[in-house]
């Protein structure tokens, strides 16, 4: 079983202020994907990542696939309250049919 | 919007029911994968279904079973029905076997079940 962990589990920062979190793994995955989440809503695809190493930038968001595929990091600069959410990672192992998904990590972005 | 569709939003019902949620993807995706969501068990992969066939299997129990018909709509059905189905209950499509390239999300069901 492949399993992705997700840290901090909860990050309350202040609107302006940058973070980063992180997705872990003992697995090598294909590729990982970035999804967020807004209560009753669901997940909205982010970002796909397949290469080691790989950076890709979405306006204030920046994501990164480790060079052994085995973790990621997304870092948002300046956040805003409308960054506020549940951001999951999810990682899919070839032709196997399935992502994993960790648990998320639930961003509040104070005003 | 996603492109993915989900009947019915919202789903009361009583304990020993049966249900049925529908699923239609994004037009051109072959893959439907259901997904349930409930407050401490985070996102828990079911089942899914490539093309018409049962591709992968999750946490599904055996009251709960799936289908992909021919046109590609996908039902997702819960029997004797327990007040832990409670949950959201998500179906994703994507255009591949695997997902690689990220899957799409419906709005989801709210199962509440009394």
């Amino acid at each position: 079983t492949q399993l992705l962990e997700q840290s901090p589990q909860f990050l309350s920062i202040q609107e302006g202020e940058n973070l980063t979190v992180y997705c872990n793994s003992s697995s090598v995955f294909s590729s990982l994907q970035w999804y967020r989440q807004e209560p009753g809503e669901g997940p909205v695809l982010l970002v796909t990542v397949v290469t080691g190493g790989e950076v890709k930038k979405l306006k204030r968001l920046t994501f990164q696939f480790g060079d052994a595929r085995k973790d990621s990091s997304l870092h948002i600069t300046a956040a805003q309250p409308g960054d506020t959410g549940l951001y999951l990672c999810a990682g899919a192992v070839g032709n196997a049919g399935k992502s994993t998904f960790g648990d998320g990590t639930t961003l509040t972005v104070k005003p | 919007d996603s492109g993915v569709t989900q009947t019915p939003k919202h789903l009361i019902t009583a304990t020993g029911q049966r249900v049925t949620l529908r699923c239609s993807p994004r037009s051109g995706d072959l893959s439907v994968y259901w997904y349930q969501q409930s407050l401490d068990q985070g996102l828990q992969f079911l089942i899914q279904y490539y093309n018409g066939e049962e591709r992968a299997k999750g946490n599904i129990l055996e009251r709960f079973s799936a289908q992909q018909f021919p046109d590609l709509h996908s039902e997702l059905n819960l029997s004797s029905l327990e007040l832990g189905d409670s949950a959201l209950y998500f179906c994703a499509s994507s255009v591949g076997l695997a997902g690689s390239s990220g899957q799409f999300f419906g709005p989801g069901t709210r199962l509440t079940v009394l």
